[in-house]
């Protein structure tokens, strides 16, 4: 069966600290591995990752996976209040569906002003 | 892209009763999928659907749980008879694939469900 470990389960800092998020995982078959950012309502897409080493990055956000150690990280530079919200990771093998997303239990990610 | 689309936005009913959410996909969206979230946890898969068919069903969906996704467009889930471990969000995702590719899933607001 998949499986996803977030950790820390929890964060708090200050406006303008750097945190690093992390996720591994045991999946059958790997396809990609997703991380998504959830405040009140719908997890909102940030980024697929299928292939080790290659650096994706959107504005302050920046994440990377190893495939041959089973990680991936979640980086936010210069954090803001805005940035606080739940990050979840999720994996994608080809079991049974194309698709079909085993989540971990997410990171509380708190920004104090 | 009007984005994903769930109705009600809050249900709750007592226990017992029947309950239906509604999903409205992404328009060229072809894979549909639900989960359920309980707090303090991640989405779990409940089940799938490749057009008008579906191709999977965890074994967290009993036989109280139906889905339906007619014509290959909007998708119900109906819960009968429900009980108080029903009480969670039930989101809906949707995405555009081919065979073995497929694209990042965009999800809807969710459907809280409250059972008195």
């Amino acid at each position: 069966e998949d499986k996803v470990v977030q950790s820390p389960l929890s964060l708090v800092v200050h406006e303008g600290d750097t945190v690093t998020l992390n996720c591994s995982y045991e999946v059958t078959n790997f396809r990609s591995l997703l991380w998504y950012k959830q405040e009140k309502k719908a997890p909102t897409f940030l980024f697929m990752l299928t292939s080790s080493g290659i650096e994706k990055k959107s504005g302050r956000l920046s994440s990377i996976l190893d495939k041959k150690e089973l990680f991936s990280i979640l980086n936010i530079t210069a954090t803001q209040t805005g940035d606080s919200a739940i990050y979840l990771c999720a994996v994608e093998g080809d079991g049974t569906s194309y698709g079909k997303l085993t989540f971990g239990q997410g990171t509380i990610l708190t920004v104090h002003p | 892209d009007t984005g994903v689309s769930q109705n009600p936005r809050h249900k709750i009913t007592k226990r017992g009763q029947n309950v239906t959410f509604r999903c409205d996909p992404i328009s060229e969206h072809n894979r549909l999928y639900w989960y359920r979230q309980t707090l303090g946890q991640g989405p779990e898969f409940l089940t799938y659907f490749q057009n008008e068919a579906q191709l999977e069903k965890s074994r967290l969906l009993s036989d109280r749980f139906s889905a339906e996704r007619p014509k290959g467009s909007f998708s119900t889930l109906e819960i009968q008879r429900t009980e108080q471990g029903d009480s969670a969000m039930y989101l809906c995702a949707s995405s555009r694939g081919q065979g073995d590719s497929n694209q990042p899933q965009h999800f809807g607001d969710g459907t809280r469900l409250s059972i008195l």
